[in-house]
């Protein structure tokens, strides 16, 4: 098994541009989470779905949209980057009876210029 | 919404000797509480937790002690190996919420 795998793994854009990020799992996780990692601050939850066709906010959802379309995606839109959106970027899934332990993807190191 | 910190950004500790790594949290209607391994440049890795109404828990290496009176908690590892060195993160979730609350972590850096 793969487990969760992120794409891209590094990504620059300029500032308004737009991009997508995917997260795919092949654990036949139901919940599903997007958290930022910035330096001194630990993870913050971005967005999260407890099941397909279902999104939540979570702590720091402003300027991001997300998609669970399929139960084994979710993706993670940037409408309008903007620089205090650089960061890393981590994708997790976790069982519903689980949900202390989360499984989580690479990361996605994204830079806004 | 839950809180919580760690004590020391850093930890220094000789090969061989034990690792106590402490975090502190404010909410006491935590129902769990979760240590997370990461190593540098991947995705965190979950390592052990421990129920609110638990002292301690023991897994491989590890051991969490968790003191409600203070509202403090610790990750011990014993006999600490180079492939210990990583970012450690401490997290808080009620039993009704699906997200959990990170600290800022601690870097534990062996010395061989």
């Amino acid at each position: 098994n793969a487990g969760v795998t992120q794409t891209p793994k590094f990504r620059v854009l300029k500032t308004g541009q737009s991009m997508t990020l995917l997260c795919a799992q092949d654990m036949n996780h139901e919940y599903m989470y997007w958290y930022r990692q910035d330096p001194g601050m630990g993870l913050r939850l971005i967005h999260y779905s407890v099941g397909e066709g279902t999104t939540a906010k979570g702590e720091v959802p402003d300027g991001y949209n997300v998609s669970r379309l399929k139960k084994q995606n979710f993706l993670l839109g940037l409408e309008s980057a903007a620089p205090s959106q650089t960061s890393v970027y981590f994708c997790a899934s976790s069982y519903r009876s689980g949900k202390n332990e989360q499984f989580f993807g690479p990361g996605t190191r994204l830079t806004v210029l | 919404g839950e809180s919580v910190g760690l004590h020391l950004p850093t930890l220094s500790v000789q090969e061989g000797d034990n690792s106590i790594i402490n975090c502190a949290y404010s909410n006491s209607a935590s129902d769990y509480f979760i240590w997370y391994k990461q190593e540098s440049g991947k995705g965190p890795q979950f390592i052990i937790d421990i129920r609110s109404n638990m002292d301690k828990r023991q897994g491989q290496r590890v051991t969490v002690l968790l003191n409600k009176t203070v509202k403090h908690l610790s990750l011990q590892i014993a006999a600490t190996q180079p492939g210990d060195s990583a970012v450690y993160f401490c997290a808080a979730r009620n039993s009704n919420d699906y997200k959990l609350s990170f600290g800022a972590g601690t870097t534990v850096t062996v010395r061989a």
